[in-house]
């Protein structure tokens, strides 16, 4: 089993710059979350995907972020355009609700945003 | 709304020491319970979890009882490794949605 698959592991960009976060879920899962960890804010759940429709996306910081899952096997978060401050670790996590509901992360993707 | 509350950080042991990690919570119906682990560098993982009353969750050595009338689920090792040294975070997930509430989480480090 691969577990939950994310790339890059570790982004460095410039200000102003687009930036895609690519995840992986485990085959058969029917939830994604995409999640942001800080040191100050610690971890957020920032929107989830329940059969690839987007149900909750309340914990998106603003219009500059966007998350999309074209199908049960891909998403994506997008931060268009970036800023320092969303320099953090970017986790994917999924799950099959109805089954124990526990999530699997991720290793996580490292952005830095200069 | 759904909430969880851990015991601060950072905690520091010796090996061989008992290790406790408080965790009460709020929640509305019948929670699920869970204890995640990130190491350093790492994504979360999940350490043990319980779905109902007075269940107990446990994995490497790790235990926690779910406690309703208490509204806990506290985290208990009797003997901690230096390899233990992580993130702790205690979570919840009520029956009636997908998301998962986390709490702030504790810094433990063991020292040989």
């Amino acid at each position: 089993d691969a577990g939950v698959i994310q790339s890059p592991r570790h982004e460095v960009t410039e200000m102003g710059q687009e930036v895609t976060l690519r995840c992986k879920p485990i085959s058969g899962h029917n939830s994604l979350f995409w999640y942001r960890q800080t040191m100050m804010r610690g971890l957020e759940l920032l929107i989830y995907f329940n059969n690839n429709v987007p149900i909750d996306d309340s914990g998106m910081p603003e219009d500059r972020f966007s998350a999309k899952m074209p199908n049960a096997s891909f998403s994506t978060l997008k931060i268009q355009p970036s800023e320092p401050r969303d320099s953090a670790v970017y986790f994917c996590a999924s799950s099959y609700i109805g089954r124990g509901n526990e999530q699997f992360f991720g290793p996580g993707t490292r952005l830095t945003v200069l | 709304g759904d909430s969880v509350t851990q015991m601060e950080g950072p905690v520091t042991l010796s090996e061989e020491a008992f290790l406790t990690i408080n965790c009460t919570y709020t929640a509305t119906g019948y929670p699920s319970l869970f204890w995640y682990v990130q190491y350093p560098g790492e994504g979360l993982q999940l350490l043990l979890k319980a779905t109902k009353a007075d269940d107990k969750g446990s994995n490497k050595g790790f235990e926690a009882t779910y406690r309703k009338e208490t509204t806990s689920f506290h985290l208990e090792k009797g003997s901690v490794q230096v390899s233990d040294s992580a993130v702790y975070f205690c979570a919840l997930t009520s029956s009636n949605d997908y998301k998962l509430s986390f709490g702030a989480g504790t810094t433990v480090t063991v020292r040989a």
